[in-house]
């Protein structure tokens, strides 16, 4: 009964490469969300996906950031050109669908520690 | 805006004894409250959600607490351990958006044994 699994785990890459981050969310599950979590900081929302669509992606960078929940596959986090101010852990949850809204708690992967050289 | 405090960024306890968090928040009317524990290095782990129609809820050695008058919650964990060391963040859902979860800063809790 495999949690949320995100990959890599580290990625380290050099300022104005691209970074995709991963997510495969707990099996069932058809709601995906991303979370940033700076050094010394919260855990700040970035986006909430259901397959196929974007939800709300109030709480992402409007350039270089995107992401994605195709109908197969994993969700991806991509962050293109990044700058020293990507590094930071971005954090993956997922939730089942749910007859109540916002009632069901999110399940987190471990995280993708993202360095910017 | 709306904003989520706890109070104490680390508190150190001795073992067997009751630790006590706490979750303030304003500018908010949430139908709930989760509270998650995080693990150095690791992602955080869901651990009990309160309803705002629900005063207490415990599970297990776990007591939360949801006051919507004062807008506070409290997290209690009774004769703490060693193991139950590691940081606890409260979360509770962004008014414009049900899904969207605001975390507060967490405590950091280190039970001596």
């Amino acid at each position: 009964n495999a949690g949320v699994m995100q990959n890599p785990r580290h990625l380290v890459r050099r300022r104005g490469q691209e970074a995709r981050l991963r997510c495969s969310p707990m099996k069932g599950h058809s709601h995906v969300y991303w979370y940033r979590q700076l050094p010394e900081e919260g855990l700040k929302f970035m986006v909430y996906l259901q397959k196929e669509n974007i939800i709300d992606e109030s709480g992402m960078p409007k350039e270089r950031f995107s992401a994605e929940f195709p109908k197969e596959g994993p969700s991806i986090l991509r962050i293109q050109q990044v700058v020293r101010g990507d590094s930071a852990a971005y954090f993956c949850a997922s939730s089942p669908e749910e007859f109540g809204v916002g009632v069901q708690p999110q399940h987190f992967g471990d995280g993708t520690r993202l360095s910017i050289l | 805006s709306q904003k989520i405090e706890q109070n104490s960024e680390a508190l150190n306890i001795q073992e067997g004894k009751t630790a006590t968090l706490t979750c303030n928040y304003t500018n908010y009317s949430p139908a709930y409250l989760q509270w998650y524990r995080q693990d150095p290095g690791r992602g955080p782990v869901f651990l009990l959600l309160i309803r705002e129609n629900e005063k207490e809820k415990r599970k297990e050695r776990l007591k939360v607490t949801f006051d919507t008058t004062l807008k506070q919650s409290l997290f209690h964990i009774t004769a703490s351990q060693p193991a139950d060391s590691a940081t606890y963040l409260c979360a509770l859902p962004f008014s414009g958006s049900a899904r969207q979860l605001t975390f507060g800063s967490g405590t950091q809790l280190t039970v001596l044994p």
